[in-house]
């Protein structure tokens, strides 16, 4: 069953970090461009980052450029997110997802979510 | 970046109705248009990619229609589990930019 399990969400002082992964099973990890979208409480989605296979291209939306970092472990199946500087406004549901074609190039759907995990910024 | 609007941003209908929700995008997509359905507390699913493509295992009363800046979702006869939310998402260019979503619910 191909199935992402995302980590590592919880509360953070404005100012913390926090590092949240997802763990991928059932399908050939390293082949396709993994994201993180999020999703503020009561809102709409909102891409943050692509990262191609390999590490080789990383994007990431304006909102979060200089302060996030993606990465990933493709011999562990395993996508990161590294946050720093975090700020009120980063508070929501974060979810990893993987794009429907296997080609570097973050320009695609999302066929297969994970369940989601949350962070809260505040004091 | 290419704003995606969704309208209307609520509807209420009836177990049978036939549903459609619109969403434009601030310059041309071609046909790069992908609808997710997510239920209260679920992850997105996606339904329809390039504007018309059926994703596997989604009912064939789901269907995307449009090019360029405007699509359609139409849900013919919808069932009791269609009452979800529909968010559109553009795959043309970075920033990836989702429509504000629709909310379906029960009239």
């Amino acid at each position: 069953e191909v199935q992402l399990l995302e980590s590592g969400g919880g509360l953070v002082q404005p100012g913390g970090s926090l590092r949240l992964s997802c763990a991928a099973s059932g399908f050939t990890f390293t082949s396709y461009v993994m994201s993180w979208v999020r999703q503020s409480p009561g809102k709409g989605l909102e891409w943050v980052s692509s990262i191609t296979g390999s590490a080789g291209s990383t994007y990431f939306a304006d909102s979060v450029k200089g302060r996030f970092t993606i990465s990933r472990d493709d011999s562990k199946n395993t996508l990161y997110l590294q946050m720093n500087s975090l700020r009120a406004e980063d508070t929501a549901v974060y979810y990893c997802a993987k794009v429907r074609h296997s080609a570097p190039d973050p320009r695609d759907g999302f066929d297969i979510w994970g369940q989601g995990t949350m962070v809260t910024v505040s004091s | 970046d290419i704003q995606m609007t969704q309208s209307p941003s609520s509807l209420s209908a009836s177990v049978g109705d036939r549903v459609t929700i619109t969403c434009r995008a601030s310059q041309t997509i071609i046909r790069y248009l992908n609808w997710y359905q997510q239920r209260p507390g679920k992850a997105p699913k996606l339904l329809i990619y390039d504007t018309s493509n059926l994703q596997s295992g989604v009912p064939s009363r789901f269907s995307g229609s449009g090019s360029g800046t405007d699509f359609t979702l139409t849900i013919f006869s919808l069932q009791p589990e269609d009452f979800a939310t529909y968010h559109c998402q553009q795959s043309y260019s970075t920033p990836l930019t989702f429509g504000g979503g629709t909310k379906v619910e029960i009239k």
